[in-house]
């Protein structure tokens, strides 16, 4: 199985921040990665795809990058309603898996 | 508009059967390229994913549920099912159904339905 690290397991931003989140792959994973946020108490909502492509109505806040084995979502400029949980998904190889998620709160 | 919804039995015994129904609108899994995956997370945990049908009927399985596990669709009704027998506590979760579309070779989930609550207690 490919395992997905993700990093960092929580983090905390103020207002206006810029962040980064990482997902390492086991092995090459040929961009095939999407990124999910997850309000409390609500289901996943996709926000990129193939790695670095916007799903349509996200903000341009956010946006995703990487190759092979690293992976990386940024926003930039942190919003009150960022606020959440935040998984990557690898889709390159069954059995597809989830990286362990980031809490992202509001400083 | 894409809409799925999850509807399971809220809580079942151990040893039972979890029967699981995701019921959707907005596509049909009769056309190309389409599927239906299911993921599960426990209360406060990560995500863990279990199954995928495609439109040709094709299906994939987590290999950690060995075969507990069996996936079916009714393309006429707009529904995907899962089937878990033998549940026990560690099985309790939320379940979630969600569309798999692709974008040339990349594959993801991109709808996901609301998802339902299984407890497994005795």
């Amino acid at each position: 199985d490919i395992q997905m690290t993700q990093s960092p397991a929580s983090l905390s931003a103020s207002l206006g921040e810029t962040i980064s989140i990482e997902c390492r792959a086991s092995e090459d994973i040929y961009s095939n990665l999407a990124w999910y946020q997850q309000k409390s108490g609500k289901s996943p909502q996709l926000l990129i795809y193939a790695a670095n492509r916007l799903q349509d109505g996200v903000p341009s806040r956010f946006s995703g990058s990487g190759s092979g084995t690293q992976y990386s979502l940024k926003i930039s400029g942190m919003q009150p309603e960022d606020e959440g949980d935040y998984f990557c998904l690898q889709g390159s190889k069954f059995p597809w898996t989830f990286g362990g998620g980031t809490k992202l709160e509001l400083k | 508009q894409v809409t799925l919804k999850e509807s399971g039995p809220g809580i079942l015994q151990p040893s039972q059967t979890l029967s699981l129904t995701c019921t959707f609108s907005g596509f049909s899994l009769s056309t190309y390229g389409m599927g239906v995956g299911w993921i599960r997370q426990p209360s406060g945990k990560g995500l863990e994913w279990l199954a995928n049908i495609w439109w040709d009927d094709d299906k994939y399985y987590n290999p950690s549920l060995k075969n507990r596990l069996t996936i079916s669709k009714d393309t006429s009704n707009n529904q995907a099912f899962l089937k878990i027998t033998n549940v026990d506590t560690a099985d309790t979760a939320t379940y979630y159904c969600a569309r798999i579309v692709n974008y040339g070779s990349y594959w993801y989930f991109d709808f996901w339905g609301p998802g339902t609550m299984v407890t497994v207690s005795s």
